[in-house]
């Protein structure tokens, strides 16, 4: 089993639907969880965190946690072609300093 | 804030020479990461240095790869001999404390011919 898992999709989404990125990973002590956006041929950027269990929003994003499930996702709301873009899951292990990285889900956002 | 500085944007070079990668910090950042990228391994950790010291090296891939960070603000990564195998996008990343909120430069793209 990966560290971090992602569907790699690629997952298509009209114009203004909500979109749905999931992430499962291994390690049950983690506190900590990152959405990073890269946009193809960019750096990844982070869009969000979260460090408890619920939901965290923050304009059309709205990150879940269920640390008990060690699931953490991310939606998009009312979708736009801007929004298209590969969308990575890291998640901090607890052994020691480093971030593991999932796959990435590529997102494709139809006008 | 100027971000993450990589250096050289861009190399090509030829299986055998020696590559060497450049990155600048976010000045007050202690951490940095170097990452390599490819679609088939994804986002890949090397190395990371905490206040200039190299606390994970366990990505490096083989003796060929090694990185310094003489000083908080400058760190390079070498390949010598660079192989084919090396083609990759390098990252470089830096953060305040090491995981927390991660900050990437633009990249290397890197070929070995």
């Amino acid at each position: 089993q990966k560290e971090v898992e992602q569907n790699s999709g690629p997952l298509s989404v009209p114009e203004g639907a909500i979109a749905s990125l999931n992430c499962t990973y291994s390690d049950r002590g983690s506190q900590s969880f990152f959405w990073y956006r890269q946009y193809s041929g960019k750096s990844p950027e982070l869009i969000m965190s979260i460090y408890s269990n619920g939901d965290k929003e923050d304009g059309r994003f709205t990150a879940q946690l269920n640390k008990a499930s060690q699931y953490v996702s991310l939606l998009i709301r009312d979708s736009q072609p801007s929004d298209s873009a590969t969308y990575l899951c890291a998640v901090p292990n607890t052994g020691g300093f480093k971030t593991i990285f999932g796959a990435g889900t590529r997102l494709f956002v139809k006008a | 804030d100027a971000g993450v500085i990589q250096s050289p944007r861009h190399e090509v070079t030829e299986m055998g020479q020696e590559v060497t990668l450049r990155c600048k910090p976010i000045s007050g950042h202690n951490s940095l990461f170097w990452y390599r990228q490819t679609m088939m391994r994804g986002l890949e950790l090397l190395i990371y240095f905490n206040n200039n010291v190299p606390i994970d090296d366990s990505g490096m891939p083989e003796d060929r790869f090694s990185a310094k960070m003489p000083n908080a603000s400058f760190s390079t990564l070498k390949i010598q001999p660079s192989e084919p195998r090396d083609s990759a996008v390098y990252f470089c990343a830096s953060s305040w404390q090491g995981l927390e909120t991660q900050y990437f430069g633009p990249g290397t793209r890197l070929l070995v011919l």
